[in-house]
């Protein structure tokens, strides 16, 4: 059974830092990109943040880079967002998503998320 | 970047009833296409991709359709578990990975 679980969250204040861990299980972790995925309070889902298989690719989204660092250790089956310079508007669930994704011609490409954990609140306040 | 709009935000649908909602891409996305559904308190579960394929589990009742920039996901006759949150999301155009706003499917 796949499985993700995430910790790590908590309260932090403005211009704090956090890391979050994502433990996998179930199957073979290196063989799929990760992604972190949020949702503030009542809102809606925001991609955050992408790493691949081998680290090769790492893409963030616009609201996050340069304050937040994707990474992952394959041989503990485990992903990590370190989150810098914490802000208000980050407050959210945050939850590790595999990706479904495919190698195709020495190519790979990511497609939708097909296992979410059960998320890690983070909370930025004073 | 890629933007999705879903409508409506909110349906009221009768248990037993037929429910449509719809997903828009601000340009054309193939078929790389996903629903998910969302309980409060839960996390997502990937409902379609594909724009059409079911994924594993997930009961004959939900279908998607739809390429390029309209979409669909039919709940051909609701059951009570299935009042939740519904989002698309695009994987044609990445980063980033984009999600509509999401419509509520309420209890009428």
């Amino acid at each position: 059974e796949v499985q993700l679980v995430e910790s790590g969250g908590g309260l932090v204040k403005p211009g704090g830092s956090l890391r979050l861990s994502c433990a996998a299980s179930g199957f073979t972790f290196s063989s799929y990109s990760m992604n972190w995925v949020r949702q503030a309070p009542g809102k809606g889902l925001e991609w955050v943040s992408l790493i691949s298989r081998s680290s090769n690719y790492i893409y963030y989204a616009d609201s996050v880079k340069g304050r937040f660092t994707i990474s992952r250790d394959n041989a503990k089956n485990s992903l990590y967002l370190q989150m810098n310079s914490l802000r208000a508007e980050d407050t959210a669930v945050y939850y590790c998503a595999r990706d479904r994704g495919y190698c195709s011609g020495g190519r790979c490409y990511s497609t939708d998320f097909d296992y979410w954990g059960q998320g890690a609140l983070v909370t930025v306040s004073s | 970047e890629i933007e999705m709009t879903q409508s409506p935000a909110t349906l009221s649908v009768s248990p037993g009833e037929r429910a449509t909602l719809s997903c828009r891409a601000s340009q054309s996305v193939s078929s790389n296409l996903a629903w998910y559904q969302q309980k409060p308190g839960q996390a997502p579960r990937l409902l379609i991709y594909g724009a059409s394929t079911r994924a594993t589990g997930i009961p004959a009742r939900f279908s998607g359709s739809g390429s390029g920039t309209e979409f669909t996901l039919t709940i051909s006759s609701l059951q009570s578990e299935d009042f939740a949150v519904y989002y698309c999301q695009q994987y044609n155009n990445w980063p980033p990975w984009t999600f509509g706003q999401g419509t509520k499917v309420e209890i009428k």
